[in-house]
């Protein structure tokens, strides 16, 4: 499977101001997907980022929150803007690919907001 | 509405014995169904899947099963190891759409 790394693992922001989390993939991939685990749940889907076009939200997600960016097939960023303490959750990059359509995920970007 | 449940929060298992990780789901339309397992501070790793066609699925320790009837899988590890204590996330995806979680269980292996 490819090899998903995603940058910072762990940071701690201010409310009120932004973080961007970046996801370099080790091959080209088509469907890239932001997902959230907040304290005690499960995972949701943010968005699907999609290659040289506006991402795809979820219901509850927009995209002025979470401006989401996919200049090629291996990198995407996103960010989460005007930070409040209900943010801090782990952010996580996917990638689906192989027969099935199995979905794989990066470590994890951990947000703490003050 | 949640349509992929783990009803059980939490599941202890000594060491050598077997363990059975539960999932139901609402959604006849999955055609597609995974199992995750996820260490803290680490993101979730793919264990093993199912399409719908199928009924059971192995890969060393680890078999799921799928009873369609019932909208019932179930991820069996045997012999279960310290090393398998982790949260376990069942998902499930109809015509190769989003992935939904369940809320996931935490495996303890009591060695």
């Amino acid at each position: 499977s490819a090899v998903i790394s995603q940058k910072p693992s762990r940071d701690i922001c201010q409310r009120g101001t932004s973080l961007t989390i970046q996801c370099q993939v080790d091959s080209q991939v088509t469907m890239m997907f932001w997902y959230r685990q907040q304290p005690g749940q499960s995972l949701t889907l943010i968005a699907t980022a999609n290659q040289g076009s506006e991402a795809t939200y979820e219901s509850g997600f927009v995209i002025d929150k979470f401006p989401i960016s996919r200049p090629n097939l291996t990198f995407s960023t996103l960010t989460v803007s005007n930070l409040s303490p209900e943010d801090s959750s782990i952010y996580l990059c996917s990638v689906m690919e192989g027969v099935g359509n199995t979905i794989y995920f990066g470590e994890g970007s951990w947000l703490t907001v003050v | 509405d949640q349509q992929v449940k783990q009803n059980s929060p939490s599941l202890s298992v000594q060491e050598g014995r077997i363990s059975i990780l539960n999932c139901d789901y609402t959604n006849s339309m999955f055609d597609y169904f995974l199992w995750y397992k996820k260490y803290p501070a680490e993101g979730p790793t793919f264990l093993i899947s199912i399409s719908s066609i199928k009924d059971k699925n192995e890969d060393g320790r680890f078999t799921v099963f799928l009873n369609k009837s019932a909208k019932h899988l179930s991820l069996h590890i045997v012999p279960s190891q310290p090393g398998d204590s982790a949260v376990y996330f069942c998902a499930a995806s109809a015509n190769g759409n989003k992935l939904v979680f369940g809320a996931g269980t935490i495996l303890r292996v009591k060695s």
